[in-house]
């Protein structure tokens, strides 16, 4: 059972415009919410991240919301550019429960068109 | 922020054969995670080891399969035993960001072909 999804495996954007990726979780427990970023023949690096006491988290061209109820989130990148190509990892953590691992989704790869 | 180093990077194994993975960071951290990533799948948390006691396996690895050692605080191997094709993955090592355990640094990880 797959506690955080990425429903989309890809995604291409033009160089300029709006990445928006995507991630959905089942775990009403999870309070913790992180972005990171992998290169290819690269470890995974964290981008962002959000608490489930706010509703937006904003760094740079990097914004990521949180809708609880629905429990989604989304990674907005604006304005979109080629070294922005690369998969990105949703993931979640409780940290208010006993079980403070960091669940990963299966990923996006993101492609930014010059 | 950490430095990460794994060896080897990749590697061509025979099934039955053992394979042992590095990982060293470049300062002193209580806790290293190690994860798998199988082929089109996410990352997977394998075992938490933390130095100068056993690792703590997640639900569905073993200490047998997957053992692990964590001689000091700035190292850690982990073996993938009695390899099979479905232990084709690419292995990472992790160590707890300084801010926030969650926001962790990752080495640049193993990839592991079995035949």
């Amino acid at each position: 059972d797959q506690q955080v999804k990425q429903n989309s495996p890809s995604l291409s954007v033009q160089e300029g415009r709006i990445s928006i990726l995507n991630c959905d979780y089942t775990n009403s427990m999870f309070d913790y919410f992180l972005w990171y970023k992998k290169y290819p023949a690269e470890g995974p690096t964290f981008l962002i991240s959000i608490s489930s006491i706010k509703d937006k988290n904003e760094d740079g061209r990097f914004t990521v919301f949180l809708n609880k109820s629905a429990k989604h989130l989304s990674l907005h990148i604006v304005p979109s550019q080629p070294g922005d190509s690369a998969v990105y990892f949703c993931a979640a953590s409780a940290r208010e429960t006993s079980y403070d691992k960091v669940i990963f989704g299966p990923g996006t790869s993101l492609s930014v068109i010059p | 922020s950490a430095v990460i180093s794994q060896k080897p990077s990749r590697d061509i194994c025979q099934r039955g054969t053992s394979l042992t993975i590095q990982c060293q960071v470049d300062s002193q951290v209580t806790m290293m995670f190690w994860y798998r990533q199988q082929p089109g799948q996410s990352l997977t948390l394998i075992a938490t080891a933390n130095q100068g006691s056993e690792a703590t396996y997640e639900s569905g690895f073993v200490i047998d399969k997957f053992p692990i050692s964590r001689p000091n605080l700035t190292f850690s191997t982990l073996t993938v035993s009695n390899m099979s094709p479905e232990d084709s993955s690419i292995y990472l090592c992790s160590d707890p960001g300084l801010v926030d355990l969650n926001e962790q640094f990752f080495g640049p990880g193993t990839r592991l072909t079995v035949l």
